[in-house]
């Protein structure tokens, strides 16, 4: 069974210009998250969808970031403008819709660099 | 809100070795997981261990256990007989009880580098 993948696997942009990383679920998996790791710091939720509503995003930073989930299967983050403040690591992890059986899979993640 | 706290920003110890990682918490939830993620080196980020906080038996895997204090709000991982594959950032993390149906976020701490040496 193939995994959560994420494209790219680095991105290097200058400030204000667009990005869009992707996300890729396992099959199956209604829960799709976005967080986010600033070098040192802790990683950071952004949000969570189910299927393709969204469920919580209260962790998005500003309106510079939009995700979508288009009929519930990959997702895009887009950071339109970029600021510098954007870098990090990106990493989107899924789960099967079970309250117990809670285990995110975690993709490899996407570093943003924004110059 | 829910915070979680990783003291230790590195760690070394030599293979064959225990080590202890620490990880404390702070929540007004009752009920709630608690999680040890493990990130090697440009690798993804896989489960290592989870607890259940209703739970009072403290969660084992293989050589990874944990000892979790309720009221102390402490969540420590031990890992026994250190490999070198167990180089790795080690991230812990604490979800809300998704029992209602409703899947939930994880809210991680800052991580903890550990190197295991020859």
């Amino acid at each position: 069974e193939a995994g959560v993948t994420q494209f790219p696997s680095h991105s290097v942009i200058e400030k204000g210009q667009t990005v869009t990383l992707r996300c890729d679920p396992i099959s199956g998996h209604d829960n799709l998250y976005w967080y986010r790791r600033v070098m040192g710091k802790e990683i950071k939720f952004l949000l969570h969808f189910v299927k393709e509503s969204k469920q919580d995003e209260s962790g998005m930073p500003n309106n510079r970031f939009l995700a979508e989930r288009t009929g519930g299967t990959y997702s895009t983050l887009k950071v339109q403008p970029a600021e510098l403040e954007d870098s990090g690591v990106y990493f989107c992890a899924s789960s099967s819709f079970n309250g117990r059986d809670n285990e995110q899979f975690f993709g490899p993640g996407t570093r943003l660099t924004v110059l | 809100a829910q915070t979680v706290t990783q003291s230790q920003p590195e760690m070394s110890v030599q293979e064959a070795e225990t080590v202890t990682l620490s990880c404390t918490y702070d929540t007004s939830e009752n009920n709630y997981y608690l999680f040890w993620y493990k990130q090697p080196p440009s690798r993804q980020m896989i489960l290592v261990i989870r607890q259940e906080a209703y739970k009072q038996q403290n969660a084992t895997e293989n050589r990874f256990s944990v000892n979790f204090q309720k009221a102390a709000k402490s969540f420590s991982l031990k890992i026994s007989d250190s490999q070198l594959g167990d180089t790795a950032m080690y991230f812990c993390a604490f979800m809300k009880d998704p029992y209602t149906g409703t899947a939930s976020k994880l809210t991680f701490g800052t991580g903890t580098r550990l190197q295991v040496t020859l």
